[in-house]
């Protein structure tokens, strides 16, 4: 029973580069949920995905950030031009359906380093 | 007023003893609660959730809820050095699925 995953654990880019974070649920999860962990401080929502569909974005700044959950393969957080801000851990979270009493499973996290 | 917020930590406790940790919220419509632990440098794991008024038991874990108070709090009984990490309160809004947390309080269980 494979849990969330994540790749990579750690990635380091330098100021202007593009980072690709990767998640694939639960098997069986069918929604996906991104959280970003900046240092000492708690996580804040960024997006909510199923096959196909970006559900909320709400959280997630309007430029250089995307996401996507397509139909076959995991879902991919993208950072273009990144900048020393975005230094954070990124969780990745599934659960089998939604509503406010579904349990969210989370991933082991990237933790990104902008140089 | 923030969505959640927990005391503030950190929380240092002798091995044995109780850690109490407390959560409020404010969307009155929250029907559901949860707490995770995150140890340091790791991913955030679910200990307890919590949908109805009362207290709930898992082990050496209970969770408290109080709707009219909106107030959730979590006790860790018989403390271990292994219980050290941060603990997070984290609500969604009514039905929604976008968790909200508490900054997290930070247990310290001395050996």
């Amino acid at each position: 029973n494979a849990g969330v995953m994540q790749n990579p654990r750690h990635l380091v880019r330098r100021r202007g580069q593009e980072a690709r974070l990767r998640c694939s649920p639960v098997k069986g999860h069918s929604h996906v949920y991104w959280y970003r962990q900046l240092p000492e401080e708690g996580l804040k929502f960024m997006v909510y995905l199923q096959k196909e569909n970006i559900i909320d974005e709400s959280g997630m700044p309007k430029e250089r950030f995307s996401a996507e959950f397509p139909k076959e393969g995991p879902s991919i957080l993208r950072i273009q031009q990144v900048v020393r801000g975005d230094s954070a851990a990124y969780f990745c979270a599934s659960s089998p359906s939604t509503g406010g009493t579904d349990t969210q499973y989370f991933g082991p996290g990237t933790r990104l380093t902008v140089l | 007023q923030k969505e959640v917020e927990q005391n503030s930590g950190p929380l240092s406790v002798p091995e044995g003893a109780i850690a109490s940790l407390n959560c409020t919220y404010s969307d009155r419509g929250s029907q559901s609660f949860f707490w995770y632990r995150q140890y340091s440098g790791k991913s955030p794991e679910l200990i307890m959730f919590i949908y109805s008024n009362g207290d709930k038991e898992d082990g050496r874990f209970t969770a408290q809820l109080n709707k009219a108070s909106q107030y959730v709090s979590l006790l860790i009984r018989d403390s271990q050095p292994s219980d050290s990490a941060t603990y997070l309160c984290a609500v969604p809004r009514g039905n929604d699925y976008k968790l909200s947390f508490g900054a997290g309080t930070t247990v310290t269980v001395r050996a």
